[in-house]
């Protein structure tokens, strides 16, 4: 119930083309969905985040969709960079306790742009 | 302008041997957690203070603690370290949570634990 599954595992895009991530959760009790991008020997910084009243956001080149029917939500980098090479983890919460929030990771997507 | 920011970035240590990671704020936050992660793992949430009321996720052992003596400082110590413990320990704060404000969680750049 408190699985958030995330594909593929790792991703090569060349330059210039678009990176699809997908993840898919159970627990209908989730109601906020963020990406966090992760480089080596950093921290996970927020990306971008939805909630599932909207279907999409967009920030740049980032754009996540959402389908709350599916419980599915996928993050989509448009003209993808070398820059963008790192780990995306998709993560999901809900209420945990009294008024705490409780992150609940995927298990990381790999991605590696050519130049 | 860190916001998270977390001491030593590197630790060594030798097996058994009790080690302190500190994490500090300036964002304000009344919530900071503690994850673990492993290479090419998720971050595995370890417990997080609610201000000062400290929740402890089940199955993290007995050997990870973890002190909170004001609003900006949270420490973790690992009382007695095995080499399973070797991991990058990372710090994150949110804000107060009413409704539904305060899901983001803020990330320190963590600290690379090594034990020998």
């Amino acid at each position: 119930q408190q699985q958030v599954k995330q594909s593929p595992q790792s991703l090569i895009v060349q330059k210039g083309g678009i990176s699809i991530i997908n993840c898919a959760y159970e627990n209908t009790a989730f109601d906020y969905f963020p990406w966090y991008q992760q480089f080596p020997g950093k921290g996970p910084a927020l990306l971008i985040a939805i909630r599932p009243d909207v279907s999409e956001k967009k920030e740049g080149r980032f754009t996540i969709s959402f389908n709350k029917s599916a419980k599915q939500f996928s993050l989509h980098i448009m003209d993808s960079q070398p820059g963008d090479s790192a780990t995306y983890f998709c993560a999901a919460s809900s209420r945990s306790g009294g008024s705490n929030y409780k992150l609940t990771f995927g298990k990381g997507t790999l991605l590696t742009v050519n130049p | 302008d860190a916001m998270v920011i977390q001491n030593p970035r590197y630790q060594v240590t030798q097996f058994g041997k009790p080690v302190t990671l500190s994490c500090s704020q300036t964002l304000n936050h009344n919530v900071m957690y503690w994850y673990q992660q492993k290479s090419s793992q998720a971050p595995k949430l370890l417990f997080h203070y609610y201000d000062k009321d400290f929740n402890n996720e089940a199955d993290t052992p007995d050997n990870f603690q973890s002190r909170r003596p004001n609003t900006s400082f949270c420490f973790l110590d690992i009382r007695s370290p095995g080499l399973g413990d070797a991991a990058m320990y990372l710090c994150a704060t949110s804000r107060e949570v009413s409704g539904r404000a305060g899901d983001t969680q803020y990330f320190g750049p963590g600290t690379r634990l090594t034990v020998l």
